[in-house]
């Protein structure tokens, strides 16, 4: 089955260590974003690649960084962590087609900053 | 600017009872696309339905319907007859057709607990 996955499932860093966030998909689809979603909140946008066109989210903190090598790899870079970004991260693609329009989540990496 | 609004944060019914998730919109956009996802204890945003905003006929899958009403900017999602499974965190989603890269403007969810 095509899908967007995610690694690791669950993630255990020390404050200050760098770590990365791995992203996949099968969907071929063109767009990709990273969400980042605190206990009890709605997912927040960090940044998105249309094809591979950056686009950061105007208060996304520069400690976060991401790259896309190719259509369907995508890495969520964490610099320097702080307790703060402990949270779900989430991945999704979606086909740019402003018909379709609907985004197709991954299983998320659960980030935990000790 | 966009805004999405579930009043409920969070909802607790008995199993086989219906349920009604509420879902209020504020866009300027003529064109645009309303959303569900299901977000189960596993984390994973699971995409339930898309509805554009031409499009106000209700829809019914199964044990799930929605009623879209331009008049009142609503997208409620009623659940019937509930299961344990249907315990969830649900958000109600807004995509404006001029965005590139479909960006979506996510409501603060309710979470429905499902009791057997």
């Amino acid at each position: 089955d095509a899908m967007v996955i995610q690694n690791p499932r669950y993630q255990v860093t020390q404050f200050g260590k760098p770590v990365t966030l791995s992203c996949s998909q099968t969907l071929n689809h063109n767009v990709m974003y990273w969400y980042q979603q605190k206990s009890s909140q709605a997912p927040k946008l960090l940044f998105h690649y249309y094809d591979k066109d950056f686009n950061n989210e105007a208060d996304t903190p520069d400690n976060f960084q991401s790259r896309r090598p190719n259509t369907s790899f995508c890495f969520l870079d964490i610099r320097s962590p702080g307790l703060g970004d402990a949270a779900m991260y989430l991945c999704a693609t979606s086909s740019g087609s402003k018909i379709l329009g609907e985004q197709f989540f991954g299983p998320g990496t659960r980030l935990t900053v000790l | 600017a966009q805004k999405v609004t579930q009043a409920q944060t969070e909802i607790s019914v008995v199993e086989k009872e219906d349920v009604t998730l509420d879902c209020v919109y504020e866009t300027r956009d003529t064109t645009y696309y309303l959303f569900w996802y299901k977000q189960p204890p596993s984390g994973e945003l699971v995409f339930l339905i898309r509805r554009n905003s031409f499009d106000e006929q209700n829809e019914i899958s199964g044990r799930y319907s929605w009623n879209f009403q331009k008049s009142t900017s609503s997208f409620n999602f009623t659940i019937t007859a509930s299961q344990v499974v249907d315990s969830a965190v649900y958000f109600c989603a807004l995509s404006a057709s001029n965005n590139a890269g479909n960006m979506l403007t996510f409501g603060g969810g309710t979470r429905l607990m499902v009791k057997p």
